[in-house]
């Protein structure tokens, strides 16, 4: 347990769907990521929340966007996805924002498979 | 092109052999963390080396970070099948007067009984 939570671990859409991804971390950190993990990829860092503003969007897709209420929930709308972006999605915690470097605390991940 | 590489890319030993890993770059870190992901989570920080040449021990587990601080490894003394697990490191560069953490793409252990 490592206090950040990620619902739902794994999810199937088709193309035309519109789905969400929900992050909560239990931590009391200020900063929120979205990373995603493909195979035979290096992590890609997709965006960082730091207060609750995004601070950082890395030429992300916009059928991919991002939703940060509060400093616990983090969500990644998706919506008329591509085969190519099925992947392991990972929601991260830490105290800091923007060039933080230190310790990410990592959800278990939302296995995303786009048909 | 990659800026960290890691190598191997595959390991599978069987369980009490000695194991070596290996992160290497060519761009100067300020810093480099490494983490273990077991299958179905996410991965959690095993260390943070900050100082050219550290060396670090968890347990068995010895990390070194490279004079230039451009490399590091992983060394695992008889290693367990709990030990199993996708390592990744993850190095501190500059960018834009901050900075950045970049990852590479993991070494996948598995340690068989």
């Amino acid at each position: 347990e490592t206090g950040v939570t990620q619902t739902p671990r794994h999810l199937v859409m088709g193309m035309t769907n519109k789905k969400s991804l929900k992050c909560e971390q239990h931590l009391g950190h200020n900063a929120m990521y979205w990373y995603k993990q493909s195979a035979k990829k290096p992590l890609e860092l997709m965006f960082v929340y730091s207060l609750e503003e995004r601070v950082e969007n890395n030429s992300v897709p916009s059928r991919f966007s991002p939703e940060c209420p509060n400093s616990s929930h983090l969500f990644l709308h998706l919506h008329t996805l591509q085969p190519e972006d099925s992947a392991l999605y990972l929601c991260a915690s830490s105290q800091g924002g923007t060039g933080y470097t230190g310790e990410l605390f990592f959800g278990e991940g939302s296995r995303l498979t786009v048909l | 092109t990659q800026l960290l590489e890691q190598s191997p890319q595959f390991l599978s030993i069987q369980e009490g052999e000695n194991l070596t890993v290996y992160c290497n770059s060519s761009s100067v870190f300020s810093s480099l963390q490494w983490y273990r992901q077991e299958p179905g989570e996410g991965p959690v920080l095993l260390v943070t080396v900050v100082t050219g040449g550290e060396v670090k021990k968890l347990k068995r587990l010895t990390f070194q970070f490279g004079d230039a601080r451009k490399d590091s490894s992983l060394h695992i003394t008889a290693a367990q099948p709990g030990d199993t697990g996708l390592y990744l490191c993850a190095g501190a560069v500059p960018q834009g007067g901050s900075e950045k953490l970049v990852f590479g793409k993991g070494t996948k252990l598995t340690v068989n009984p």
